[in-house]
């Protein structure tokens, strides 16, 4: 029963160094979304996919890239790291076109760029 | 494109009081209102949703939300809440035909001993 699992839980960074973070979602999802988490703004959309092939920004790409070549899996690329990406980053998935599907998310990964 | 505002940043209150957060909304289209719990070191989880018909809607742990249409609103509340309660909480909305979520800022809710 695993859901949504992101990998790694917890990452240390150079600036200017480059990590990808994997999320992995074993519920047959067609949506998936990579957000960042900072007090006092709540989550913001970076990317998000909606399907297999698929991929689109949200309110803060910058910096940031995405790949999902297979249904169950969405990359976040981070190229060349910066202390402004220092955050927390949670993966989400949801079923179907209705707008009432909720999202389901994993852990979190906290990243800190030095 | 809709937008959410969490009136309170913290709340802080006794075990066993009631406790209300509060919620606005606004949207050019009509939209499903949710509200998610993050506990500490987790990810956040559905606590409830308003999808359509009654407007008083029931989630998990005892929790339950009110839509007001006209005050685009939609605020949490719980009769008596415990230490366990201790979270922080994010409302979220999002468009009938579309399917990005946009939360709110987050309210945290502290319950005492």
């Amino acid at each position: 029963n695993a859901g949504v699992t992101q990998t790694p839980k917890f990452r240390v960074l150079k600036t200017g160094q480059s990590m990808t973070l994997l999320c992995a979602q074993d519920m047959n999802h067609e949506y998936m979304y990579w957000y960042r988490q900072d007090p006092g703004m709540g989550l913001r959309l970076i990317h998000y996919s909606v399907g297999e092939g698929t991929t689109a920004k949200g309110e803060v790409p910058d910096g940031y890239n995405v790949s999902r070549l297979k249904k169950q899996n969405f990359l976040l690329g981070l190229e060349s790291a910066a202390p402004s990406q220092t955050s927390v980053y949670f993966c989400a998935s949801s079923y179907g076109t209705s707008g009432n599907t909720e999202a389901f998310f994993g852990q979190g990964t906290r990243l800190t760029v030095v | 494109a809709q937008s959410v505002t969490q009136l309170d940043s913290q709340v802080p209150v006794f075990e066993e009081a009631p406790v209300e957060l509060r919620c606005n909304y606004s949207s050019s289209v009509s939209v499903y209102l949710f509200w998610y719990v993050q506990y500490p070191n987790q990810g956040l989880q559905l606590l409830l949703k308003y999808l359509s018909g009654s407007t008083l809607v029931k989630g998990i742990n005892g929790f339950e939300a009110e839509f007001n249409k006209s005050q685009t609103s939609f605020h949490l509340r719980k009769p008596s809440v415990h230490i366990s309660d201790t979270a922080e909480y994010f409302c979220a909305v999002k468009g009938t035909g579309g399917f990005k979520t946009i939360f709110g800022a987050g309210t945290r809710l502290f319950v005492k001993a």
